[in-house]
């Protein structure tokens, strides 16, 4: 089944306590991206990627970072979460970007305390 | 730059009542529209898109968007809508050739019985 998997789906951290959430997905997609959902605000872009070693920020990139080693694999890491970066987050694919349709993960539920 | 508002938040209706979520974009190039839906405690999904060609776009469940140039425009548009489709719409744009979509904040459809 073409997926997009994201780990873990909920976590309750501590401020300051680095995090990874994996994305990985199965299309052969190129085009992958980070965004965060919180109320009133909806989707706002993180981080995306072009294709393997290319990336690049989105409108909210302050105080997270990724890495895209292998065209599967989208990791979004926070290195010192802190409170305001509690939210819904969502990894989603496409095979190029521009006019093809996003394919989302489910979401991950974060929250720092 | 592009931008998309989406001015109703919430959008109360009942069973079997027409709805229209509307969409409006800002942008200085072709663009390419889309509508998003997600359901409770799930992930986004496809439910129509315009990239050219006839303005009226049919998705799935029923729903269908138009395209208006001059008033900048992607209504989304239902005859009769079901319980089932309580949820929150987003509309999204991307404008040809760049690399990011942007998301509107999101509408919720609440279908009263």
């Amino acid at each position: 089944e073409a997926q997009v998997t994201q780990n873990p789906r909920y976590l309750i951290t501590v401020t300051g306590k680095k995090l990874t959430v994996t994305c990985s997905q199965n299309m052969n997609h190129e085009y992958m991206s980070w965004y965060r959902q919180d109320p009133g605000l909806g989707l706002r872009q993180i981080y995306y990627s072009m294709n393997v070693e290319v990336t690049d920020k989105g409108d909210v990139p302050e105080g997270y970072k990724v890495s895209r080693k292998e065209k599967r694999n989208f990791p979004l890491i926070l290195e010192s979460p802190s409170p305001n970066q509690t939210s819904l987050y969502f990894c989603a694919s496409s095979l190029t970007s521009g006019a093809n349709v996003l394919t989302f993960g489910a979401g991950s539920r974060l929250t720092v305390l | 730059a592009q931008s998309v508002t989406q001015l109703d938040s919430q959008v109360p209706v009942f069973e079997e009542a027409p709805v229209e979520l509307r969409c409006n974009y800002s942008s200085s190039v072709s663009v390419y529209l889309f509508w998003y839906v997600q359901y409770p405690n799930q992930g986004l999904q496809l439910l129509l898109k315009y990239l050219s060609g006839s303005t009226l776009v049919k998705g799935i469940n029923g729903f269908e968007a138009e395209f208006n140039k001059s008033q900048t425009s992607f209504h989304l548009r239902k005859p009769s809508v079901h319980i089932s489709d309580t949820a929150e719409y987003f509309c999204a744009l991307n404008s040809g050739g760049y690399q990011k979509v942007t998301f509107g904040t999101g509408t919720k459809l609440q279908v009263i019985p």
